[in-house]
């Protein structure tokens, strides 16, 4: 019921290409579903995140795409460069539960 | 440019000795999580503290694992004794009730048991 399902475990997209991570979930209490970045040797850093009252959100190259109804949301890269080159996270929690329940990461890889 | 700080980066150690991680959630946060990163078992929650009380450690190895808040700005994260398969990163993370459900993270703290 706490699992965030996440995948591809691992994704590579050529430069300029549009690379896009998908995350599935059971619990329908979640209310707020972030992505987090990392790179090698760092911590995850927060990337973007929705709330389920819009169905998309937009940050510069960045969207999240969000559907209530199938319990599933992506992270959308466009015009992917080297420097995305990193694993990302989707997480959600609930109202009043500040715990994240983390999915299993995507190792996305960037080729020239 | 305010950020979580952890010490130390890396830690050697071997088996059975103690090992204190430590944490300065950025200044105003008042919530305050742990994690353990492993490549089998990804991201975990150990552990979690608001307004320095403990809310949530059913994460966390209770007969060896400890976590404390001792003020606002330090927590830490004890091991004793430690054990070869507690070798992972270990990350601190804060955040704000009032700013929303964001958590920023810090570097990470290396843990090596041999």
């Amino acid at each position: 019921q706490q699992q965030v399902k996440q995948s591809p475990q691992s994704l590579i997209v050529q430069k300029g290409g549009i690379s896009i991570i998908n995350c599935a979930y059971e619990n329908t209490a979640f209310d707020y579903f972030p992505w987090y970045q990392q790179f090698p040797g760092k911590g995850p850093a927060l990337l973007i995140a929705i709330r389920p009252d819009v169905s998309e959100k937009k940050e510069g190259r960045f969207t999240i795409s969000f559907n209530k109804s199938a319990k599933q949301f992506s992270l959308h890269i466009m015009d992917s460069q080297p420097g995305d080159s990193a694993t990302y996270f989707c997480a959600a929690n609930s109202f009043g539960n500040e715990k994240l329940t983390f999915g299993t990461g995507t190792r996305l890889t960037i080729i020239p | 440019d305010a950020r979580v700080t952890q010490t130390p980066r890396h830690k050697v150690t071997e088996m059975g000795q103690e090992v204190t991680m430590r944490c300065q959630p950025i200044l105003g946060h008042n919530t305050v999580f742990w994690y353990r990163q492993t490549m089998m078992q990804g991201l975990e929650l150990l552990a979690y503290f608001r307004n320095r009380a403990p809310l949530d450690d059913s994460g966390m190895p209770k007969d060896r694992f400890s976590a404390e808040m001792p003020d606002a700005t330090l927590a830490t994260l004890k091991i004793q004794p430690s054990e070869p398969r507690d070798s992972a990163v270990y990350f601190c993370a804060s955040g704000s009730r009032d700013r929303g459900d964001e958590q920023y993270f810090g570097p990470g703290t290396r843990l090596t048991v041999t």
